[in-house]
């Protein structure tokens, strides 16, 4: 099965500077690499998502990036603010169904 | 629009007991699946569910059961409780099942299992 990794565990920023997090995946039959946010106590809620016909895609603040040869993808925050503090997912969907495999998550932690 | 709305919030049973969550999804989505999150990890897919039918199923153990209703709606059954199903119970909905399309999940806030 699909088996995806994210790297560094813990990031902290201080406000105003970017954040980076990438992730690597294992199937390249992967189609599907969306990013979730969770927050204390919430569920994980989508922010940004690229299927693998795009190199990159970008929403305000936040853009991610796709590299299917080297089997990568990372997530940019700029202009971090305090409310980005939270943990974040990245996943990766293969072909065939809707079956999400995440990696371990990424604590954020944004410097006032 | 309500989002995916689970219930209950938190729950709190004892080694060996059954268990039932209920995930309704939002509106006009047919797909509801279920994934566990244990306590410093990612979400790990258990089970998908498209138009009453299950279309795929996760590495989990047949005390793991699920179903759905004409309504989309959906609820997980946990039988024999084992202190290592301790987790978050997530659930979430799409359009479709997703194969090559674009169809992105949405997730509720979970229910929160503890076992004694």
């Amino acid at each position: 099965g699909e088996n995806v990794e994210q790297h560094p565990s813990t990031l902290s920023v201080q406000e105003g500077d970017s954040a980076v997090i990438k992730c690597t995946y294992s199937d390249s039959a992967s189609n599907y690499f969306p990013w979730y946010k969770q927050e204390l106590g919430k569920g994980p809620q989508l922010i940004i998502d690229i299927r693998s016909n795009v190199g990159e895609k970008k929403d305000q603040r936040i853009a991610v990036t796709l590299n299917k040869t080297a089997k990568h993808f990372s997530l940019h925050i700029t202009e971090t603010q305090p409310e980005d503090s939270a943990v974040y997912f990245c996943a990766a969907r293969t072909g065939g169904n809707n079956r999400l495999a995440f990696g371990k998550g990424n604590q954020v932690v944004v410097i006032p | 629009d309500a989002g995916v709305t689970q219930s209950p919030t938190h729950l709190i049973k004892t080694r060996g007991q059954h268990v039932t969550l209920r995930c309704s999804p939002i509106s006009g989505h047919k797909s509801v699946s279920w994934y566990q999150q244990v306590l410093g990890q990612g979400p790990q897919f258990i089970f998908q569910y498209y138009e009453k039918e299950e279309r795929g199923r996760g590495n989990f153990p047949d005390r793991f059961s699920a179903r759905q209703f004409p309504n989309y709606s959906s609820e997980l059954n946990v039988n024999a409780l084992l202190l290592g199903d301790s987790a978050l119970y997530l659930c979430a909905s799409s359009s479709y099942p997703g194969t090559s399309s674009y169809q992105p999940q949405h997730f509720g806030d979970g229910t929160r299992l503890s076992i004694l």
